[in-house]
C-alpha cells in the first residue's frame, strides 16, 4: 500500500497559464475527491468521483476547473486561464465504499501558486 | 449547511501536559467524524474516525469524543510531547460522502 500520491507537488505558474494535477489513489479505493486548502484554512470540498463517474461538484468548481477520473483510476484535475486567487494547496483524498462515511486518506497535496 | 468550528485556534502547552482540542458541528445528521493532523505544508493524516453511532475512540495516546446530539467532539491527547506540534483538524462526513472542515486548532508543545 503506497498510499495517495499527488503531481507535481509544487507548481509556480503565471496568471493566464493553465496547470493539470494529477492523483494516483490507492490502488482498490472506488472513490476519489478534490479538496482545496487556502492558508489558515481547513480545506475545502471540490468534486468527488465513484470510479469514473463524477458524483458531486462544489460551487467552488467554476467553469475554469474540469476534472476527470478515466477508466475510475487517476484523477486529473485541470485549472484553465488561472488567476491569483487559485492559489492554494489541491488536495486529494481515495476511499472505499458502497454506502456512505468512509474513511478517507489524503495525499500530501500540491502546492500552487499563481504569479 | 453544515458548519464546522474548532475552538480554540491556536493553543501553546507545556510538554507533558494534555491536550484538549474542541470541535462543534450544526447539522447532526452525519455518518462519521474524522480528525486529521496535519503538518507545516503537507497532507492530512488520519488521525481517528468515529462512526456516528459510537461514543468515542481511542488509539495510543488518543481519544476522540463523539456527542452527536449537542454536535460536539472532543480530541484528547495525553501526555504531551514536541512532536505533537501540528495543526489538527476536524472533519464531518454527511450526504455526498464530502467532508466538511473545521479551520483547524493550532497546537505548539514546548519543551
Amino acid at each position: 500500500d503506497t498510499g495517495v500520491s499527488q503531481d507535481p507537488r509544487h507548481k509556480i505558474t503565471k496568471r493566464g497559464q493553465n496547470v493539470t494535477f494529477r492523483c494516483d489513489p490507492i490502488s482498490e479505493h472506488n472513490r476519489l475527491y478534490w479538496y482545496r486548502q487556502t492558508l489558515g484554512q481547513g480545506p475545502e470540498f471540490l468534486t468527488y468521483f465513484q470510479n469514473e463517474a463524477q458524483l458531486e461538484k462544489s460551487r467552488l468548481l467554476s467553469d475554469r476547473f474540469s476534472a476527470e477520473r478515466p477508466k475510475g483510476s487517476f484523477s486529473t484535475l485541470e485549472i484553465q486561464r488561472t488567476e491569483q486567487g487559485d492559489s492554494a494547496m489541491y488536495l486529494c483524498a481515495s476511499s472505499w465504499g458502497l454506502a456512505g462515511g468512509d474513511e478517507q486518506f489524503f495525499g500530501p497535496g500540491t502546492r500552487l501558486t499563481v504569479l | 449547511k453544515q458548519e464546522v468550528t474548532q475552538i480554540p485556534a491556536a493553543l501553546s502547552v507545556p510538554e507533558g501536559e494534555n491536550l484538549v482540542l474542541n470541535c462543534s458541528f450544526t447539522d447532526s445528521a452525519i455518518y462519521n467524524l474524522q480528525w486529521f493532523r496535519q503538518d507545516p505544508g503537507k497532507g492530512l493524516t488520519s488521525l481517528l474516525l468515529i462512526q456516528s453511532s459510537q461514543r468515542e475512540q481511542t488509539s495510543g495516546r488518543l481519544n476522540a469524543s463523539l456527542d452527536k446530539s449537542s454536535g460536539r467532539s472532543t480530541l484528547y491527547i495525553a501526555a504531551s510531547q514536541p512532536g505533537d506540534s501540528a495543526t489538527y483538524l476536524c472533519a464531518v462526513s454527511a450526504a455526498g460522502n464530502k467532508l466538511t472542515f473545521g479551520g483547524g486548532t493550532r497546537v505548539l508543545v514546548k519543551p
